[in-house]
């Protein structure tokens, strides 16, 4: 693994199934970030964690569990999927401090139908 | 409220230069972020600027007056490669990235 790593690059999900959408960083970063991006708007936070065992909500958290067992895994869990969910999700991860250069997953391209 | 705001499409000719303009509304500011993103891949970073001024790195540059609230990145030199979407974040007081929706550059013959 180089870099950071997202699984499944893409996935058509029945809405109300639960869905795991996998990150894993091997450049030992403190800091996670997941991102969905639809058309027209910004990357928008989903959750965050700035170290191992520590999460935090972003602007759209409603919907999504994160955890983070350890620093190198990121897993966002949809717990009962619905449509307005279809969306592009990217993992990120950075170090602490203050030029704190994201790097991201390849995405995962998510249609809920 | 934080707003980032850039233009949604740019059109420019190869070997030309262009200039990406964001304007910023933020709680707290922790440097901003210039980002490139061709369409179907991720965000990649290119500059950060955190103080005000010029930062020049290559045939990319980006410039930041904080008192503003706006920055631009200069493309010299335009190649076909440079067609892409070039995303404005800035960090709030939580050094959490508020990101534009990206401007998509048209880069023709």
């Amino acid at each position: 693994i180089a870099g950071i790593t997202q699984a499944p690059t893409s996935q058509i999900l029945a809405a109300g199934r639960r869905m795991t959408l996998r990150c894993t960083q091997d450049m030992r970063h403190n800091a996670m970030y997941w991102y969905r991006q639809d058309l027209g708007l910004g990357l928008r936070l989903i959750h965050y964690s700035n170290t191992a065992g520590t999460t935090g909500k972003g602007e759209v958290p409603d919907g999504y569990s994160v955890s983070r067992a350890n620093t190198d895994d990121f897993p966002l869990t949809l717990a009962s999927a619905v449509p307005s969910q279809t969306s592009v999700y990217f993992c990120a991860s950075s170090d602490n401090g203050e030029s704190t250069e994201a790097f991201f997953g390849q995405g995962t391209r998510l249609t809920v139908v | 409220g934080q707003n980032i705001d850039q233009p949604t499409e740019m059109t420019a000719t190869e070997g030309a230069i262009v200039q990406i303009n964001c304007t910023y509304q933020t709680s707290g500011f922790n440097g901003l972020f210039w980002y490139q993103q061709h369409a179907g891949e991720a965000p990649t970073f290119l500059s950060y600027n955190v103080l005000d001024g010029l930062e020049e790195k290559g045939r990319f540059s980006s410039f930041l007056s904080r008192s503003k609230g706006y920055s631009y990145l200069l493309l010299k030199e335009l190649q076909m490669k440079d067609s892409a979407s070039y995303l404005c974040a800035v960090g709030d007081s939580n050094y959490q990235l508020i990101w534009g929706a990206g401007t998509k550059l048209i880069i023709k013959p």
